[in-house]
């Protein structure tokens, strides 16, 4: 039972350059999410979403593009890569969308774009 | 909005020593209280957590009770350990204008235990 897995670990990009971080779970969680973590500035929500096909933008989603088609991804999309987006993401989930359950992250990838 | 308010730190204390992590929050609804630690180069991870007043979540030798009366949800520990450094956060959770569940974190606040 793998959790929440986040690829890759590391990624440098130029300013310009797209990429995709790729998040899978594998406990049939309902809610996903991406945010980002910045220093005095705590997690901050991109985007999340409550089914297969269902998304929605979070605090901070200029930039980025999401899409869910299965339950077990959820990939967040950097089509042109700025400085401003240099920071550590995770991907989180919660079993229920609607209820108060605790988040399940996974451990981050860390972006620096040059 | 929610909001959520914790100092940064860091805050470096002896081994063995006491430990107090204040957080206050603002909320519309009636929130649940999380506290999330997280160790280097790790993601976060829940450590306990409270769902209504007066409610008390503890793990770990950690401690934090729900006051709604003065809206916070201090963590505290009686004597903390070297393995005990990491990022602690404080974060509500609430319903958005869908009915989905919404998170807000605090900044963080980062413990040092020196032996």
């Amino acid at each position: 039972n793998a959790g929440v897995t986040q690829t890759p670990k590391f990624q440098v990009l130029k300013t310009g350059q797209s990429m995709t971080l790729q998040c899978a779970q594998d406990m049939n969680h309902e809610y996903m999410s991406w945010y980002r973590q910045d220093p005095g500035m705590g997690l901050r929500l991109i985007h999340y979403s409550v089914g297969a096909g269902i998304t929605d933008q979070g605090e901070v989603p200029n930039g980025y593009n999401v899409s869910r088609s299965t339950t077990e991804d959820f990939p967040l999309r950097l089509l042109s890569a700025a400085p401003s987006q240099t920071s550590v993401y995770f991907c989180a989930t919660i079993q229920g969308a609607e209820d108060n359950s605790p988040l399940h992250f996974g451990n981050g990838t860390r972006l620096t774009v040059t | 909005g929610n909001s959520v308010t914790q100092m940064e730190g860091p805050v470096t204390l002896s081994e063995e020593a006491f430990l107090t992590i204040n957080c206050t929050y603002t909320a519309t609804g009636y929130p649940s209280l999380f506290w999330y630690v997280q160790y280097p180069g790790e993601g976060l991870q829940l450590l306990l957590k409270a769902t209504k007043a007066d409610d008390k979540g503890s793990n770990k030798g950690f401690e934090a009770t729900y006051r709604k009366e003065t809206t916070s949800f201090h963590l505290e520990k009686g004597s903390v350990q070297v393995s005990d450094s990491a990022v602690y956060f404080c974060a509500l959770s609430d319903r958005n204008s869908g009915g989905y569940q919404k998170v807000t974190f605090g900044i963080g606040t980062k413990l040092q235990v020196i032996p």
